[in-house]
């Protein structure tokens, strides 16, 4: 398995300002995901990210909005722009060992917009 | 869209086996059968997948119809710890993220 830590694991934030996430796996893995929940809802995926190459981003999902980094094959960093309370969600990252297996998620931060 | 159908909600007592159905009627021939659960305030975690086969491990078991158009995730055992919601996601490959329907809330009942 892939152990994922993510930073910070809650936070209350202005509107107005940006939030920027880190994402850190165990081990060296090529892709990783980016997922937001809100309230209530099911997961949905922002973008993948890979490591030297610009992250895909999925409809409705812009990269001025979800800036994401990946400098290297263990971490990576997605930042929740310009934030209204719509964006008052959680936050997840993910990755697989490759393909045709099992993916594996962080703890994922919860991220309340004011 | 998501590309399953699941129940909104189901009950089972604590002890029995709980009996999850997916209903996957477009699967293509590369796809995989994929279950998560997630716990209250916590990522998804990873069940069980197959192809076509049956599977079983420390977890659960997976029962893939001939067809492939149906599966059913059985927890032989449930405890109250399994109360959760249950994803069935059909997915080809690791290299596209997930798409999560609604899932199946299961609650265990003493």
């Amino acid at each position: 398995s892939a152990v994922i830590s993510q930073k910070p694991s809650r936070d209350i934030c202005q509107r107005g300002t940006s939030l920027t996430i880190q994402c850190q796996v165990d081990s060296q893995v090529t892709m990783m995901f980016w997922y937001r929940q809100q309230p209530g809802q099911s997961l949905t995926l922002i973008a993948t990210a890979n490591q030297g190459s610009e992250a895909t981003y999925e409809s409705g999902f812009v990269i001025d909005k979800f800036p994401i980094s990946r400098p290297n094959l263990t971490f990576s960093t997605l930042t929740v722009s310009n934030m209204s309370p719509e964006d008052s969600s959680i936050y997840l990252c993910s990755t697989s060992r490759g393909v045709n297996t099992e993916a594996f998620f962080g703890q994922g931060t919860r991220l309340t917009v004011v | 869209d998501a590309k399953t159908t699941q129940p909104p909600s189901m009950d089972c007592a604590e002890g029995r086996a709980a009996n999850l159905p997916c209903n996957h009627s477009t699967i293509s021939g590369n796809e995989y059968v994929y279950w998560y659960r997630q716990i209250h305030s916590q990522g998804p975690q990873y069940i069980i997948h197959g192809l076509k086969n049956n599977e079983t491990n420390e977890m659960a078991s997976l029962i893939i119809t001939e067809d492939r158009k149906s599966s059913t995730l059985i927890l032989p055992h449930a405890t109250l710890r399994d109360t959760a919601v249950y994803y069935c996601i059909v997915a080809g490959g690791g290299a596209d993220g997930l798409t999560f329907g609604k899932g199946t809330h299961l609650i265990i009942q003493p």
